[in-house]
């Protein structure tokens, strides 16, 4: 059974425009949460990440929320651009189970269009 | 950012023979790495923990005898698929921790494993 969960394999965003990646997640003991980004032929890199005990957190273009009672966070990027054409993994810990395994969904892959 | 390096990229072989992959880090000494498995459209699976100088641990599910795992030195793991077949088919891909912190697990990019 998936624990983490983005129900959108695909999303396309207009240059400039918001996008938005959604992620839910079943295990309620999970207490950080990560976004991954991967080009293709490329491994995954780490983008931006959340604290449980934290519901928003911004690096730039992108913001991380985090709403606990729903067991759902999303990515926002804004402005999109081309470049941030990619997959994006939503990924979650459980630090009671292991500090440094982190557990992934499936991913979205975007697709910004000029 | 930190370097990691994969093995052959991509292989084809044929049913039966074993396939070892290597997964390096280029610039740094990682006592941890891990070794995920991702099928088309599906999340990356972690396969095991791979720690240098001691036995791997695998994941629930996951074929020790099949999937050998060595990591004999601080910026090499190998994994070994033994006998191959052509459901071993996938993805497979390495990280390397570089400090205690989970975000700094570095991806390699990823070995695509092709069984006729």
């Amino acid at each position: 059974d998936q624990q983490v969960k983005q129900n959108s394999p695909s999303l396309s965003v207009q240059e400039g425009r918001i996008s938005i990646l959604n992620c839910d997640y079943t295990n309620s003991m999970f207490d950080y949460f990560l976004w991954y980004k991967k080009y293709p032929a490329e491994g995954p890199t780490f983008l931006i990440s959340i604290s449980s005990i934290k519901d928003k957190n911004e690096d730039g273009r992108f913001t991380v929320f985090l709403n606990k009672s729903a067991k759902h966070l999303s990515l926002h990027i804004v402005p999109s651009q081309p470049g941030d054409s990619a997959v994006y993994f939503c990924a979650a810990r459980d630090m009671k189970t292991s500090y440094d395994k982190v557990i992934f969904g499936p991913g979205t892959s975007l697709s910004v269009i000029p | 950012g930190a370097v990691v390096s994969q093995h052959p990229s991509r292989v084809i072989c044929k049913s039966g023979t074993s396939v070892k992959i290597e997964c390096r880090s280029l610039d740094f000494q990682a006592t941890t790495m891990f070794w995920y498995r991702q099928f088309p459209k599906q999340s990356l699976m972690l396969m095991a923990t791979s720690n240098e100088g001691s036995k791997a641990t695998y994941e629930q599910g996951v074929e020790k005898d099949k999937f050998l795992i060595n990591h004999a030195s601080l910026t090499l793991s190998t994994l070994t698929v033994t006998s191959a077949h052509p459901e071993d088919s996938s993805f497979y891909i390495c990280s390397a921790l570089t400090g205690a912190r989970v975000e700094t697990q570095y991806f390699g990019p990823g070995t695509r494993l092709l069984v006729l």
